[in-house]
C-alpha cells in the first residue's frame, strides 16, 4: 500500500513568488493534516481536513496560505506570495476516523522542503 | 491548551550505551502520547504510542516509553543504541476527546551514536 506522498520534495523560490505543494494520503483515509517545521522550532499543526471540509484551521499563519482538498481525495497548500519566514519544511499526514480499536494514527508523508530567497 | 518539553536538542551516546530521550507534556485532559523518528532524508515514522492503556509502551526497533503521570513525563529508552538509532525523535501529545489526532510537538531530539 503506497504511503503519503508528498510534491515537490525540494522547492526554491524567489520572495513574493507562488508555491503549491500537494499531498497525496493514503487511500482511505480521511483525516489530511498539515505541518510545518521552520528551522530550529518545532512542528506546529496548520490544518486539519475531514474529507473535503476544513476541520480546523486555527495553525494557518496568515491569508498567504490556503489549503484545499477537492473531492476529498489529494490536497494542496498554496503560499501566496511567499515570504522568507515561509521556509521550512511543510508535511502532510493522513489518517483514518477514529473509533473502536483504532486510535487514528497519523501517517506522515517525507515533506516538501521551502526555501523561499 | 497543551505542550511538550524535550530535554536535550542534541544527544550523543556510545554504540551499545542506553538511548534515554526525556519528555515533559501539559495537558489539561488525559492525553495520547507518541513518539516519531525522523530518519534522514525521510518522513516521520511512529515508534510508539500510548493511549490509556498500559504505562509501559513497547515500540519499534527495541525502543519503549513509560507514561508517568505523576511526572507528567513519557520518556524514551533503549537498551543498547546501535548506529542505525541516529535520528531525529520527537515526542507529541494529541487530546483524545478531539475528533481528529491533532498532535502538538516538542522541539525534537538528535540523536548521534558513535562508533
Amino acid at each position: 500500500e503506497a504511503g503519503v506522498t508528498q510534491f515537490p520534495s525540494h522547492s526554491v523560490i524567489e520572495k513574493g513568488q507562488t508555491v503549491t505543494l500537494r499531498c497525496d494520503p493514503i487511500s482511505g483515509h480521511d483525516n489530511l493534516y498539515w505541518y510545518r517545521r521552520v528551522m530550529g522550532k518545532e512542528i506546529k499543526f496548520l490544518l486539519h481536513f475531514v474529507k473535503e471540509s476544513k476541520q480546523d484551521e486555527s495553525g494557518m499563519p496568515n491569508n498567504r496560505f490556503l489549503a484545499e482538498r477537492t473531492g476529498g481525495t489529494y490536497s494542496t497548500l498554496k503560499v501566496q506570495p511567499a515570504e522568507l519566514e515561509d521556509s521550512g519544511v511543510y508535511f502532510c499526514a493522513s489518517s483514518q476516523p477514529r473509533g473502536g480499536m483504532n486510535t487514528g494514527e497519523l501517517f506522515f508523508g517525507e515533506g516538501s522542503r521551502l526555501t523561499v530567497l | 491548551a497543551q505542550s511538550v518539553t524535550q530535554l536535550g536538542s542534541h544527544v550523543s551516546v556510545s554504540e551499545g550505551a542506553l538511548v534515554l530521550l526525556r519528555c515533559n507534556y501539559s495537558s489539561s485532559v488525559p492525553p495520547y502520547l507518541f513518539w516519531y523518528v525522523q530518519y534522514p532524508n525521510q518522513g516521520l515514522q511512529l515508534l510508539l504510542k500510548y493511549t490509556s492503556a498500559a504505562t509501559l509502551v513497547k515500540g519499534i526497533n527495541g525502543f519503549e516509553a513509560e507514561f508517568k503521570k505523576s511526572e507528567t513525563s513519557f520518556h524514551l529508552t533503549k537498551p543498547s543504541a546501535h548506529m542505525s538509532d541516529a535520528a531525529e525523535y520527537f515526542c507529541a501529545v494529541s487530546d483524545w476527546k478531539a475528533a481528529g489526532n491533532k498532535l502538538t510537538f516538542g522541539g525534537g531530539t538528535r540523536v548521534l551514536v558513535k562508533p
